[in-house]
């Protein structure tokens, strides 16, 4: 059972380069999400999925893009990559709220960083 | 602005001690305060969950206190031991959901042998 499955795990980009991260989770969730996380600021929502074919925008969207490609896959497109953007990403998947304890479940994360 | 403070940033404890986090928050919407634990190199993972109804939870050594008045909540964890070393981080959501979900800063935690 491999619950958040995330690659790559590690990237170097140059910036201005083009790059997807990519997330499949088996646990047959509805949502799903990607954060950002940053030293001595914690983790930060970048965009979820609330269900196939949808997206919403988190706390900090600006220079991403998303799609929730199935059930599975939720994945984050960099377009062209700033050295703002180096940090650890991190995929997570949740059941809906009202149904379970309100638990999200992460991948081990994709450390980028951009030259 | 931040609206889950967690202090300290950092803390080393001996072996056998008690390791106590604080957070506070001001959205009173908020009615869900977990917290995760995170090894390095892993992504975090669900430790303890609160809700406001009760105002203490316990699991094992790790017990949540909630003051919903004082709007604080802390992770407190008894008998400390080396592999709990890790990163912890406390967060808030209101029950509109997980998208809303807000995390703290996180502390890095340090249990000496």
């Amino acid at each position: 059972n491999a619950g958040v499955t995330q690659t790559p795990k590690f990237q170097v980009l140059k910036t201005g380069q083009s790059m997807t991260l990519q997330c499949a989770q088996d646990m047959n969730h509805n949502s799903m999400y990607w954060y950002r996380q940053d030293p001595g600021m914690g983790l930060r929502l970048i965009y979820y999925s609330a269900s196939e074919g949808t997206t919403d925008k988190g706390e900090v969207p600006n220079g991403y893009n998303v799609s929730r490609l199935n059930k599975r896959e939720f994945s984050l497109r960099l377009e062209s990559a700033a050295p703002s953007q180096t940090s650890v990403y991190f995929c997570a998947s949740s059941e809906d709220r009202k149904l379970n304890t309100g638990e999200l479940f992460f991948g081990e994360g994709s450390r980028l960083t951009v030259l | 602005q931040q609206q889950v403070k967690q202090s300290p940033q950092s803390l080393i404890v001996q072996k056998g001690g008690i390791s106590i986090i604080n957070c506070a928050y001001e959205n009173t919407a908020f009615d869900y305060f977990p917290w995760y634990q995170q090894f390095p190199g892993k992504g975090p993972a669900l430790l303890i969950a609160i809700r406001p109804d009760v105002s203490e939870k316990k699991e094992g050594r790790f017990t949540i206190s909630f003051n919903k008045s004082a709007k604080q909540f802390s992770l407190h964890i008894m008998d400390s031991q080396p592999g709990d070393s890790a990163t912890y981080f406390c967060a808030a959501s209101p029950h509109t959901g997980f998208q809303k979900l807000v995390f703290g800063t996180g502390t890095r935690l340090l249990v000496s042998p």
